[in-house]
């Protein structure tokens, strides 16, 4: 089984300060990671996504998030926030083989940006 | 434009009284699957289909129902509603290349209120 730990449910910053949202997952095999981002009143959408490669992934808005294996973390960072970026972070896993694999999500980050 | 639509977004009805969340997706996705958040517990999925007639059992399907018989087409069907149903639900579609890198698209959610 995998699970994916987001330790943060709330992180208030202000703007223009850089911040990070912590993600460790748990799982025996190797897995495929992503960020998705839920705007107030909105579905979830693709922030970005670890296939493989260079452990350092870029995303939209500005985000990029780092894959360390040794300590199974998938941490999101932006180096300056903006107003837009206020809204719910969720952390998910999947496993890369063994046909069907359901994914798995954190509990989410509320990120909030202070002006 | 690529999307997931789900209806209706708020809906408020009586316990026992059945209802039905309609989800169609227009980019040919051989993967639907149905999701409940809850403050606290983040995204657990229902029921999930690999594609046309293939349905299956996701965390948390007590009290649900779902029918995949068109590709685009994947309604929640809730016989008989409790209180405890009571949750932002979310459908979401994926690729299914058989190799679970492809992110989820996600509808933009139906509030459901079972008094």
């Amino acid at each position: 089984a995998q699970s994916v730990t987001q330790l943060d449910s709330q992180v208030p910053v202000f703007e223009e300060a850089p911040v990070e949202l912590r993600c460790n997952y748990s799982s025996s095999v190797s897995v495929y990671l992503f960020w998705y981002v839920q705007y107030p009143n909105q579905g979830l959408q693709l922030l970005l996504k670890y296939l493989s490669g260079s452990t350092l992934v870029k995303g939209i808005n500005g985000f990029e998030a780092e894959f360390n294996k040794s300590q199974t973390s998938f941490h999101l960072r932006k180096p300056s926030v903006h107003i837009s970026d206020t809204a719910e972070y969720f952390c998910a896993v999947r496993r890369r083989s063994g046909g069907y694999q359901k994914v798995t999500f954190g509990t989410g980050t509320k990120l909030q940006v202070i002006p | 434009e690529a999307q997931v639509t789900q209806n209706p977004r708020y809906l408020i009805t009586v316990t026992g009284k059945k209802l039905t969340v309609t989800c169609s997706q227009n980019m040919n996705h051989e993967y639907m699957s149905w999701y409940r958040q809850d403050p606290g517990l983040g995204l657990r999925q229902i029921y999930y289909s690999m594609n046309v007639e293939v349905t299956d059992k996701g965390d948390v399907p007590e009290g649900y129902k779902v029918s995949r018989k068109e590709k685009r087409n994947f309604p929640l069907i809730l016989e008989s509603p409790s209180p405890n149903q009571t949750s932002l639900y979310f459908c979401a579609s994926s690729l299914n290349r058989g190799e679970n890198n492809s992110p989820l698209h996600f509808g933009n959610g139906t509030r459901l209120t079972v008094t």
